[in-house]
This record gives C-alpha cells, structure tokens and sequence, in this order.
C-alpha cells in the first residue's frame, strides 16, 4: 500500500534561518508531488507540484523553493525565513486522487 | 483557482444524513468531482470522486445533477467525528492537472 511520510510535525525557527521540509513516498511510482500551506483559520493554498524527477512548478511567487532530487522525494526549502512563512505546510502525492501527509506546523518567531 | 461554491458552514444532527452541497456551474466535460475532509490540525482525507454518475463507498455518497453543474455529498449517518472542514474540488483526471482547495464548508455533528 501506498505511504506518504512528512516530517517534521513541528517546527519554531527564528526569522532568517533556513528551513528544509522532507516529504517520502513509498509505494507508488513516477507521482505527482505537491506542498501545499494553509495559514491559520484559511484554505489550502498549493506552493509547488512536479510531475517528475527534476521538474517543479511554482503557483506564487514566494520566499520559498523546491526540490524533487528523487522519484518519491519532495522538498520545501527557504534560505532565510520570514514572520509571513509561518502555517502548516502539507505535502501531497498523486496518481488520480490526491493523498496528504500529516503536515508540518512551522512557527517562524 | 478554486471553481466550486459551497456554503461556509453547516451544522448536522447526529445519527442524521449530511447533505453537502456543491456548485460548479463551469466544470468541463473531463474534469471530475473530488470531495475531501480536513479534520482540525490534520492533513485532507480523501473522500470520494465521480464523473458523471452517482457513486457510493463506505465513507459517503456522492450525487451529481445530471447537468453537472452541482453535486451533494452525502454522510449517511453523521457521528461527532465527522466534525470537519469538507472541500469539493473539480479536476481534470491525468497528470500535470492540480488540486486546487478553495474554503470549503464546516460541518459540525452536533450531539
């Protein structure tokens, strides 16, 4: 059966460090990737989504990057955070229906 | 960008059926219709999708006017647990083609 593992579940970093978020897929082959962020009391806004090795797509401009070294691994990375990149951040994978990890609580203090 | 409408909030009786609507008055003839949940502080469950014709599963149902312009999700018998905020997404079913979340509606099961 299919997996999606994301880590860490929380996260206080102070402005200006880097940040990495790491999400793994086990279980599926060649899937469409996303990192969503959902700031306190609002919706899901989608960051990133690639559909392969290499290849990412960015839905807003924003102080953050991402990665897609391997088939089954996705990455949310900042150089320098910000007080604005604080929310949960949920990575996702998909073949038809999306499946969601369970989300990392990031506070930028 | 989100193309569903749905109402912001709902509140359903327990051991009740929760009917929860859903407008998509542009979806085209390839896209589908994705119901998802996200429980507080947790990431969104998948819950059920359909094209044209109604579907069931152990979760919901889900029902599509045959226009397909709009669409309820049915929870057969609501349980406190099913306290959460329910997205309707509309989407092209291949590769490449995104999830995009608008607010959903928050059902609350009361007792």
């Amino acid at each position: 059966s299919q997996t999606i593992h994301q880590w860490p579940a929380t996260l206080v970093q102070p402005v200006g460090s880097p940040l990495s978020l790491e999400c793994t897929v086990e279980g599926t082959s060649n899937p469409n990737l996303y990192w969503y962020r959902q700031a306190a009391g609002r919706g899901l806004q989608l960051l990133f989504y690639s559909v392969g090795i290499g290849q990412i797509s960015s839905e807003v401009p924003q102080n953050l990057s991402a990665s897609r070294p391997q088939d089954r691994q996705f990455i949310l990375s900042s150089k320098k955070l910000l007080l604005s990149d604080s929310g949960f951040y949920l990575c996702a994978w998909s073949v038809a229906e999306a499946f969601f990890g369970q989300g990392t609580r990031l506070t930028v203090v | 960008d989100a193309k569903t409408t749905q109402p912001p909030s709902m509140d359903c009786a327990e051991g009740r059926a929760a009917n929860l609507p859903c407008n998509h008055s542009t979806i085209s003839g390839n896209e589908y219709v994705y119901w998802y949940r996200q429980i507080h502080s947790q990431g969104p469950q998948y819950i059920i999708h359909g094209l044209k014709n109604n579907e069931t599963n152990e979760m919901a149902s889900l029902i599509i006017t045959e226009d397909r312009k709009s669409s309820t999700l049915i929870l057969p018998h609501a349980t406190l647990r099913d306290t959460a905020v329910y997205y309707c997404i509309v989407r092209a079913s291949n590769t490449g083609n995104q999830f995009y979340f608008g607010t959903g509606t928050s059902l609350t099961v009361i007792p």
